[in-house]
């Protein structure tokens, strides 16, 4: 079984569209992370979320919000897109104070 | 915010010693620091986390001087599937909005 997992793989859309990418961790974590993954590859962390907190890096957006249903899932709602949010978002999850597991990542390409 | 610094590629051949140094000047008393692998088309994956002097795996060791301001991976008896890129992350699991992530280095393994 997977132990995070992120839906859809890919995604492609127009500008100004708004869009949700799905996560979800089976490793019973209490943590879960949002992080993006630009065209130069550096990785760069958006939110923290442990159901009673949520860490926001400041250089992200207000278009961005994360939003949990449950301690397992922590979905990444995304309005009015952007071309600059073409990259590969990953979800991660960890104990608290613990390393972290990503899932496989979501290539999004905004046209 | 503790910035890293890696070298942007390595090159080596199988059944060699590969030893990637991070450096961290500005690394906080309550940082940790990580390292992560990471292949194409995949999230990062954990390798090994220290604190200070060293720590080993079955996968690597890491190798952190007295004062903390860098870090060795090193990995021995590399194999044409170690190739990928490694991430040196230093952070307090505890602020994780400062976590970041290395510009990563890129190692190639030949036959």
């Amino acid at each position: 079984d997977t132990a995070v997992s992120q839906t859809p793989k890919y995604l492609v859309t127009q500008m100004g569209n708004d869009k949700s990418i799905k996560c979800e961790q089976n490793l019973g974590h209490d943590t879960m992370y949002w992080y993006k993954q630009d065209s130069k590859k550096f990785l760069k962390i958006m939110f923290s979320y442990n159901n009673k907190e949520l860490i926001i890096n400041e250089t992200v957006p207000n278009r961005f919000s994360p939003k949990s249903p449950d301690k397992a899932h922590l979905n990444l709602h995304i309005n009015s897109l952007e071309l600059g949010d073409s990259a590969v978002y990953f979800c991660a999850s960890s104990r608290v104070k613990e390393t972290q597991y990503f899932g496989p990542g979501t290539r999004l390409l905004v046209l | 915010l503790a910035k890293t610094t890696q070298p942007i590629s390595m090159d080596s051949y199988e059944g060699q010693e590969v030893n990637i140094t991070c450096s961290h000047n500005n690394i906080a008393t309550n940082d940790y620091i990580t390292w992560y692998q990471q292949f194409p088309s995949q999230g990062p994956r954990f390798i090994i986390q220290g604190y200070k002097t060293k720590v080993t795996n079955e996968v690597a060791s890491l190798f952190i001087p007295a004062d903390r301001k860098s870090s060795t991976l090193s990995l021995p008896r590399v194999s044409l599937s170690d190739t990928a890129v490694y991430y040196c992350l230093v952070g307090d699991w505890e602020n994780t909005d400062k976590l970041i992530f290395g510009t990563g280095t890129r190692l190639q393994v030949f036959p």
